[in-house]
């Protein structure tokens, strides 16, 4: 099946700094991403949608100004979290949907995630 | 997208059938129904859809109500990586290519060996 890939897998950093995740789809073209947060014993909420060659989509109460996204390819989407604060730490998972599967419907692919920590 | 209700949890021993509820009175005519799971610390994994007829695939096969207000995930036997956490989720495929995923709590299967 359609393979996404995060990286990092992980990251410490320390409080103030930025930290940039990228997600890459591997055998197939996405001009749409999606990107994901979840914390310890929750569920996914989604925080923005990616589109290639414009300004991505946040969700009500997703500080663009902190959580920067650019799809710059159609394969790229970057997630930079700037100053990074401790309660920033999270797992962070993108996906990208695919249109591979028949009969109707589309599916999501979603990459492993990435943890980051901020000290 | 239109809610979805299912169990916190569920548990399963190794090598059995599990058949895993979702309730979804509010469906419209437009919404898929969509299986996913999520492995300990990994990204969801797509297990199977569909729209009214019972489905069928290498991982699963989903049983849907004539009335589509519910539905049933069947692993027919269950093995310890299945244990994860199964998130139903209807998808309007209606009126646009709107790709979103909205995730509910979903239901944490525990497998027993």
């Amino acid at each position: 099946g359609a393979v996404v890939s995060q990286h990092p897998s992980w990251v410490i950093c320390k409080s103030g700094t930025s930290v940039k995740i990228e997600c890459r789809s591997l055998d197939f073209q996405a001009t749409t991403m999606f990107w994901y947060r979840q914390f310890p014993k929750q569920s996914l909420m989604l925080m923005a949608t990616s589109n290639e060659g414009s300004k991505a989509t946040y969700e009500q109460g997703v500080e663009k100004d902190k959580f920067l996204i650019n799809h710059a390819s159609l394969t790229l989407s970057t997630l930079t979290v700037t100053s990074a604060h401790p309660e920033d730490s999270s797992f962070y998972i993108c996906s990208a949907p695919s249109t591979r599967t028949s009969g109707g419907g589309d599916t999501q692919y979603f990459g492993p995630g990435t943890r980051l920590t901020v000290l | 997208d239109a809610k979805t209700t299912q169990p916190n949890s569920m548990e399963s021993n190794e090598e059995e059938p599990v058949h895993l509820p979702c309730n979804h009175s509010t469906i419209s005519g437009t919404d898929y129904i969509h299986w996913y799971r999520q492995l300990p610390s990994q990204g969801p994994e797509y297990v199977i859809h569909g729209l009214t007829s019972n489905v069928n695939n290498r991982m699963a096969s989903l049983a849907i109500a004539e009335d589509r207000k519910s539905s049933t995930l069947i692993l027919h036997r269950a093995t310890l990586r299945d244990a994860a956490v199964y998130y139903c989720i209807l998808r309007d495929v209606g009126g646009g290519s709107n790709y979103k995923l909205t995730f509910g709590k979903g239901t944490l299967l525990t497998v027993n060996p």
